[in-house]
This record gives C-alpha cells, structure tokens and sequence, in this order.
C-alpha cells in the first residue's frame, strides 16, 4: 500500500519553543492531507485540511496562527506548532489522500508524539 | 449527531476464535465511503478495509470482512482467526460524497484484547 512518512515520531521541547513536522507521501502524489491531533484513549480529532499551494482549511476552534501549515508541493506537508506549551501535548497524525489510486483510502503516518516541558 | 458510533469500548476475544466489532454510522449523502483502521500501542493508523456505498457485495480483505448493512446503516468489521497480534485500538470511518478529498468522520474506537 502507499507509504506515508511522519518526521519526527518523537519530540520533547521546552515551552515557547516552535516545533515543525513533517508529513511526505513517499510513492504517490498527495493534493489533499489531513492533520489530526490525537488525546490519550481518544479518537482522530481532525486539525485541518491541507491543500497543496492553497491555504489550509482549519476545523473550528483550532488556532491557525498557533498551528501553521505548508504544503508546498505534491509530497510534503509540514505542521509547525509555533510557541508550544504544555497543553499543546498531544499525538499528532498525519495523512495523505491518494487520489489516484482504487477506494479513496487515507493513508497515515505513523505519528509524532510531542511533550512541551 | 454522531457520524458514527462505535459503542463497544471494549471487547475480548479467544485466540482464534471471531470477533465483530460494531460501527454504525448517520449520513443523508446516498455517496460515502466506510473504512476500518486498526491502531496499535505504537500509535500508526493502519488501513484494514473499505466499503463503498453502491458496493453490492460485503468486502472482504484477508482475515477481515466487512459486513454492510446500507438499511440499518451499519458496517461491522468481522475478524476470523483471531491471532494476538490483533490486539489494538480499532476506528470506524466514514468519508460523505464523491469527492474523494472530503474529510473523514472517526469513531470513539474499540479496544480489542487478545487473549491466548
């Protein structure tokens, strides 16, 4: 199946600091990938949609400018959490739509867990 | 409401023996996808199985098989051969319409425990 790739899995930062991941769809092109955030024995809480050279489209009540998207080409999103505290904590979860291929699966990164000291 | 339900936080199996996990869901679009991932301790969303609305017949990947019931809107995932591998979080999901890049809808998910 397609590959989806998510850099870091793991990160621990020190509150105020600005942390970037990154999301590539390995052997397939991605127009559309999604970012999720995900809480301790909780479901996928989607963040927002990113579209390749467009804005990204945010669910509601998720800061933009708290979470900055790009997605600047057809294989590579990346999510910055800018100025992160501790109750940015979560598991983060990307994942690409393969348009072209059978089903209109999504396919996931394996995640990045982030800890704000 | 809820796109869909998943009302079975938790649930045991016998190795080898079959499990059915429930998922219902809620849309008025005659146009949707259904999925079923499969979530280990390690935290990647694994892609098990998909069901799409005008699919005649019941999908089926490996051990796994989706029973589709489009007049009670339902979508179980059975698993046969239970093995203790299967042991993780599982989420329903649920793509409406056509468009292909619409987002999904998840589950509260199902813990499935193993036991040998």
């Amino acid at each position: 199946g397609a590959v989806v790739s998510q850099h870091p899995s793991r990160v621990i930062c020190k509150s105020g600091t600005s942390v970037k991941i990154e999301c590539r769809s390995l052997d397939f092109q991605a127009t559309t990938m999604f970012w999720y955030r995900q809480f301790p024995k909780q479901s996928l809480m989607l963040m927002a949609t990113s579209n390749e050279g467009s804005k990204a489209t945010y669910e509601q009540g998720v800061e933009k400018d708290k979470f900055l998207i790009n997605h600047a080409s057809l294989t590579l999103s990346t999510l910055t959490v800018t100025s992160a505290h501790p109750e940015d904590s979560s598991f983060y979860i990307c994942s690409a739509h393969a348009g072209g291929l059978a089903k209109n699966i999504q396919y996931f990164g394996a995640g990045t867990r982030l800890s704000v000291l | 409401a809820q796109k869909i339900t998943q009302t079975q936080p938790g649930m045991f199996v016998q190795e080898k023996e079959a499990v059915t996990l429930d998922c219902t869901y809620d849309t008025s679009d005659p146009s949707y996808g259904l999925f079923w991932y499969k979530q280990p301790s390690s935290g990647e969303m694994i892609f098990l199985i998909y069901q799409g609305s005008y699919d005649q017949q019941n999908a089926t990947e490996g051990r796994y098989s989706l029973n589709f019931q489009k007049a009670r809107k339902s979508a179980n995932l059975v698993i046969s051969a239970s093995q203790l591998g299967d042991s993780a979080m599982y989420f329903c999901a649920m793509r409406e319409g056509s468009n292909t890049g619409n987002q999904f809808y998840f589950g509260t998910g199902t813990s499935l425990t193993v036991i040998p």
